[in-house]
Formats: C-alpha cells, sequence, structure tokens
C-alpha cells in the first residue's frame, strides 16, 4: 500500500496522559499536513511540513501540541495532558509541492482519540 | 470571515435515484474548489478539483459544477448506489498558505436499498 498511513488507528487515554500519533505520508510527497476533524464537523489545519521544516501552525495547535517531521519522511504529533476536548480524529495528509502550484492533498485513514 | 457553507445537511434517497448537493463560499481570495468523499471512520478522497475558470468537472457518476460569480458550487450524483453513503466536504482554497483550505462541516448522505 502505497497511501498515507497513520498509526495508532485507535487510542483510548486517560486525561492527563501524553499520546503520539505518526503519520507516513506518500514517499514522494514533500508536504505534510496534520488536521483534526470532530463529530459533523470537517477538518481543521492544525499544521503542515514542507520537508522537515514546519512552515505554518494553527491557533488551535496548543502549547500541548507539538509536530515533528525530523527527516522530512515520516512525522509525529505529540499531545501532552490530554484533555476531554482532545478527542477527535487526527487526520494527516500528503501532498508534493512546487512552487505555488496547489497539488491534490492525499488523507491517511486517521487517528482516532478518545480521552476519559 | 471566511466561511464555506454546504446544504444540507444530510439527506436519505433511494438507491438509483440522483441528488444534488450544495456549496456556498465566502472565501477571498479564490484559489480552488474540491469535493471530497468521506466514509464513516475514514479520511477524505478527493473526488474533484476545480479551478476560477472551471464550470463544470466529472468524474463518473459525480458531476461538480462552479459559479464563481455568485460563489457557489454543487455536486451532483446519477443513478445512486449503496456505496455512495459517506459526508461529502466541500473545500475551498483561499491563497498558498496552509491555513488556505477552508473546510465546510459535510453533507450526510444515506443511501437505501
Amino acid at each position: 500500500d502505497t497511501g498515507v498511513s497513520q498509526d495508532p488507528r485507535h487510542k483510548i487515554t486517560k486525561r492527563g496522559q501524553n499520546v503520539t500519533f505518526r503519520c507516513d505520508p506518500i514517499s514522494e510527497h514533500n508536504r505534510l499536513y496534520w488536521y483534526r476533524q470532530t463529530l459533523g464537523q470537517g477538518p481543521e489545519f492544525l499544521t503542515y511540513f514542507q520537508n522537515e521544516a514546519q512552515l505554518e501552525k494553527s491557533r488551535l495547535l496548543s502549547d500541548r501540541f507539538s509536530a515533528e517531521r525530523p527527516k522530512g519522511s515520516f512525522s509525529t504529533l505529540e499531545i501532552q495532558r490530554t484533555e476531554q476536548g482532545d478527542s477527535a480524529m487526527y487526520l494527516c495528509a500528503s501532498s508534493r509541492s512546487q512552487g505555488a502550484v496547489d497539488y491534490e492533498q492525499y488523507f491517511g485513514p486517521g487517528t482516532r482519540l478518545t480521552v476519559t | 470571515k471566511n466561511q464555506v457553507e454546504q446544504s444540507p445537511q444530510s439527506l436519505i434517497i433511494l438507491e438509483g435515484k440522483n441528488c444534488t448537493l450544495q456549496c456556498n463560499y465566502t472565501v477571498s481570495p479564490f484559489s480552488n474548489l474540491r469535493w471530497y468523499k468521506q466514509d464513516t471512520g475514514r479520511g477524505p478522497v478527493s473526488l474533484t478539483i476545480m479551478t476560477f475558470s472551471e464550470n463544470t468537472k466529472s468524474n463518473g457518476r459525480y458531476t461538480a459544477t462552479l459559479d464563481a460569480d455568485t460563489k457557489q458550487s454543487s455536486l451532483h450524483i446519477t443513478a445512486s448506489q449503496l456505496s455512495d453513503s459517506a459526508s461529502y466536504i466541500c473545500v475551498v482554497r483561499g491563497g498558498t498558505a496552509g491555513t488556505a483550505l477552508i473546510f465546510g462541516k459535510g453533507t450526510t448522505l444515506s443511501v437505501s436499498s
């Protein structure tokens, strides 16, 4: 399977615990995006990387959230001291980029986080 | 404020029937408009991307229209199948920044036999 993969698919954690999600993009894609989607809503942008550089972060990304893409390939999203409001589907997407050309974003299956 | 509004919120149709989903947007500047299909518990999958100059684009039984003057788009599904049951999300890109993708809340379509 050469699509975007995410791990784990489901995560249940207790409030206050830290969690980390992983995203493996399509191999030739140099852009990687993280989104959050709550029930009945469309995805909301969190952050994106161009290769290993984190170019933009949404104001939704509080200090408890951190994302990395150390080698420009896979990325991790960590949430510290989880809160019940963090319960959501966390989606990763990847795309090519070439100047200002807007290439298609391919989404992974998501990680469903439930904070109890 | 950049917004994407979709209607109806949900829709139930019989297998074999056609349906049309609506999307109105106030995103500016406008770069392109996309329709995604999202099955329950899965990531969105792109159906079409339309730029300012495109009025109609088809992908199999899916046909999207765009009126950039009135800032409206529609997604028409022909001869619906049970597998069309999903959420359909309208997304407008308003620039080149990462935050420039504005997502609608989606229309939940249920196709019954």
